[in-house]
């Protein structure tokens, strides 16, 4: 079962920032957050990873609270071409057989001309 | 990406048939995955494979065999096919020395009649 819970579906308007939330009530020490996100039918593109500090790279932020129970996925400026499933994934790295991505079925962004 | 790629890209077969799709990558990750997507769902693992002669079942690998024939490649065999099993199929890899981020192909859409 995925460890993480995301609204089914959201909106934004192009060029604005799109914040995407993820619960992760029982994440442990040692799990990571990665986010992905699919294109319809395409192969799931990985976007950003934190432990407990924020991350930024080219694509997004990641902001995780300091208790770690949830995290926000920001794209500063959305396109169209953004448009997807966004799928937020809790993973223990150090884990060996458990080190597999398990997703649910993640949030449907839409970003509107 | 393109350094990741799956054949067939389609494929309609018929109950009972043995169906066999193919990954290769040239990225030279040790780790590989297999996963199957339905409508509406996230993906979820078949198979995966974190070295050569290293073969692990993932959530649903009932009817399902693989091969991992070279570091490279990581077949996904059917051996009798059945409707249920219609899916869009990827293929993924990993590079467990690095961040463990998979890369996905661009999947294989199998339909069963």
């Amino acid at each position: 079962d995925a460890k993480t819970t995301q609204p089914p579906s959201m909106d934004c308007a192009e060029g604005r920032a799109a914040n995407l939330p993820c619960n992760h009530s029982t994440i442990s020490g040692n799990e990571y957050v990665y986010w992905y996100r699919q294109i319809h039918s395409q192969g799931p593109q990985y976007i950003i990873h934190g432990l407990k500090n924020n991350e930024t790279n080219e694509m997004a932020s990641l902001i995780i609270t300091e208790d770690r129970k949830s995290s926000t996925l920001i794209l500063p400026h959305a396109t169209l071409r953004d448009t997807a499933v966004y799928y937020c994934i809790v993973r223990d790295v150090y884990g060996g057989a458990t080190n597999k991505l398990i997703f649910g079925t993640g949030t449907l962004l839409a970003v509107q001309p | 990406d393109a350094d990741v790629t799956q054949t067939p890209r389609n494929r309609i077969t018929k109950t009972g048939k043995r169906i066999m799709l193919e990954c290769s990558q040239t990225k030279g990750h040790d780790r590989m995955y297999w996963y199957r997507q339905d409508p509406g769902l996230g993906l979820r693992l078949i198979y995966y494979s974190f070295d050569v002669k290293d073969i692990n079942k993932g959530e649903i690998s009932d009817g399902y065999s693989v091969s991992r024939q070279a570091q490279a490649k990581f077949s996904l065999s059917l051996e009798s096919a059945i409707p249920n099993q219609t899916a869009l199929y990827f293929c993924a890899t990993s590079d467990s020395r690095l961040a463990d981020e998979q890369f996905f192909g661009p999947g294989t859409r199998l339909t069963v009649l």
